[in-house]
């Protein structure tokens, strides 16, 4: 595609849901990367895969944050017993390499728990 | 870690030059980016420094004072449509690591 595309652009759950959100990085990217963007804040570093390996998970905030990207192109980001503290929009973004100066970010998802 | 400071709002009039400022702290130093972005969209990419300097693309220009540990975006001849927020960055320099630490981001808004 053109872009990092990212769905749903909103979701809205119930405490205690379950949730998925999808990335799907500009095709050929090797590198990806999830942010959590809360109101009025910057974009916080989640995880980074390069390729299908997760290289880096040292953002994730507890162990109810999990993501994958199991053949290298799409990844999903799934949150267990959401929080309310977990509401906040996630950004998605990749490049071509892990290295390179420009990331593409998707629109994201807003997520909303109430 | 990192720590990362940059004015939370700023204003500005439509045809002039502002600067913001970024000041960061870390522990390991790969690169600066600045990003913009629109209300509800994603941050796009503006620039990037890893040398003390001047960046320049066409309105906009980065500088880089490493041994400061400061930065400032600057934009000039503003339009109305440069009202956004902008974010300071840095990547940190340990092997992999290619994760970008943002600030809380500027919020300029230009007025007529």
């Amino acid at each position: 595609g053109a872009g990092v595309s990212q769905s749903p652009r909103y979701k809205v759950a119930k405490r205690g849901q379950d949730v998925a959100l999808r990335c799907d990085p500009i095709s050929g990217h090797v590198s990806l990367f999830w942010y959590q963007q809360a109101l009025g804040q910057g974009p916080e570093f989640l995880t980074y895969f390069q390729n299908e390996a997760q290289l880096d998970k040292s953002g994730l905030p507890s162990d109810r944050f999990f993501a994958e990207r199991p053949e290298g192109s799409v990844s999903t980001l799934k949150i267990q017993r959401t929080q309310q503290e977990d509401s906040a929009v996630y950004l998605c973004a990749s490049s071509q390499r892990g290295g390179d100066m420009e990331l593409f970010f998707g629109s994201g998802t807003q997520l909303s728990v109430l | 870690g990192q720590n990362i400071d940059q004015p939370t709002e700023m204003t500005a009039t439509e045809g002039a030059i502002v600067q913001i400022n970024c000041t960061y702290q870390t522990s390991g130093f790969n690169g600066l980016f600045w990003y913009q972005q629109h209300a509800g969209e994603a941050p796009t990419f503006l620039s990037y420094n890893v040398l003390d300097g001047l960046e320049e693309k066409g309105r906009f220009s980065s500088f880089l004072s490493r041994s400061k540990g400061y930065s400032y975006l600057l934009l000039k001849e503003l339009q109305m449509k440069d009202s956004a927020s902008y974010l300071c960055a840095v990547r940190d320099s340990g092997a992999g690591s290619y994760q970008l630490t943002f600030g809380k981001g500027t919020k300029l808004s230009v007025i007529p």
